[in-house]
């Protein structure tokens, strides 16, 4: 069974980066088995997507957020990053992983998902 | 305004019947593949429908799902106090090159 567990700091100042990383249990990143997505959710709010990457590394992301963001595969980690550049405080939320089963080389639903870790970022 | 939007909220009684409604356009819901998600408060989403109306084991049949040229409904039946949750529908829009969530509706069983 494939889990996913996320990390990084829990206070951004903004202007600054923000981090997150996915470790992933139970499967290889680079299996073929996903693609790996970050999905993200203010407080009181509903989910965005952000971004993604496939088995084989190319990633596709969320158009208004294309411009400050970088998602990344450490195979020797197993794990996915997230790097959001520039954050202010409309990026203060709580960010998940989640795999998205690869079917002919498409995804089309989000299972597992992480437990998620809220980033608030604040001066 | 997002481009697939679900009522804020719904309520039912106990063993009765909702349906909740994900309303797109036809770069999404008209000819791409939805999923539903149950939330529960501090918890991450977990699949309920995949592939607009297939059940992941485990799910009960008390849930369902279909499609109607851009608008998608999930259904669940028996309500029971323990599907008080949130529930999203996600589905890909082809001008936006991007997945699309509705904002989301919270379910009350009175």
């Amino acid at each position: 069974q494939v889990h996913l567990q996320e990390s990084g700091p829990g206070l951004v100042k903004p202007s600054q980066t923000l981090s997150l990383t996915c470790t992933v249990s139970g499967d290889s990143v680079s299996s073929g088995s996903y693609f790996w997505s970050w999905i993200r959710q203010p407080a009181g709010k509903g989910l965005e997507w952000i971004g993604r990457i496939s088995p084989t590394g190319s990633t596709r992301y969320n158009p208004f957020l294309k411009s400050r963001l970088t998602i990344s595969a450490d195979t020797s980690k197993n794990q996915i990053s997230l790097k959001l550049t520039s954050v202010t405080a409309a990026d203060t939320a709580v960010y998940y992983c989640a795999g998205g089963p690869n079917i002919g080389d498409d995804y089309f639903w989000f299972d597992p998902w992480g437990q998620g870790t809220l980033v608030t970022v604040a001066s | 305004q997002s481009v697939v939007t679900q009522p804020p909220s719904v309520s039912a009684a106990p063993g009765q019947k909702v349906a909740i409604s994900c309303s797109g356009s036809s770069s999404n819901i008209e000819k791409n593949h939805i999923s539903w998600y149950q939330q529960f408060p501090g918890t991450a989403p977990k699949v309920l429908i995949y592939d607009n109306n297939k059940r992941p084991s485990g799910i009960p049949d008390r849930f369902s799902a279909s499609r109607s040229g851009t608008s998608a409904t999930l259904d669940i039946t028996g309500l029971q106090t323990g599907d008080e949750a949130d529930y999203h529908c996600v589905v890909w829009d082809s001008i936006l090159s991007s997945w699309v969530f509705g904002g989301g509706t919270k379910l009350t069983v009175l």
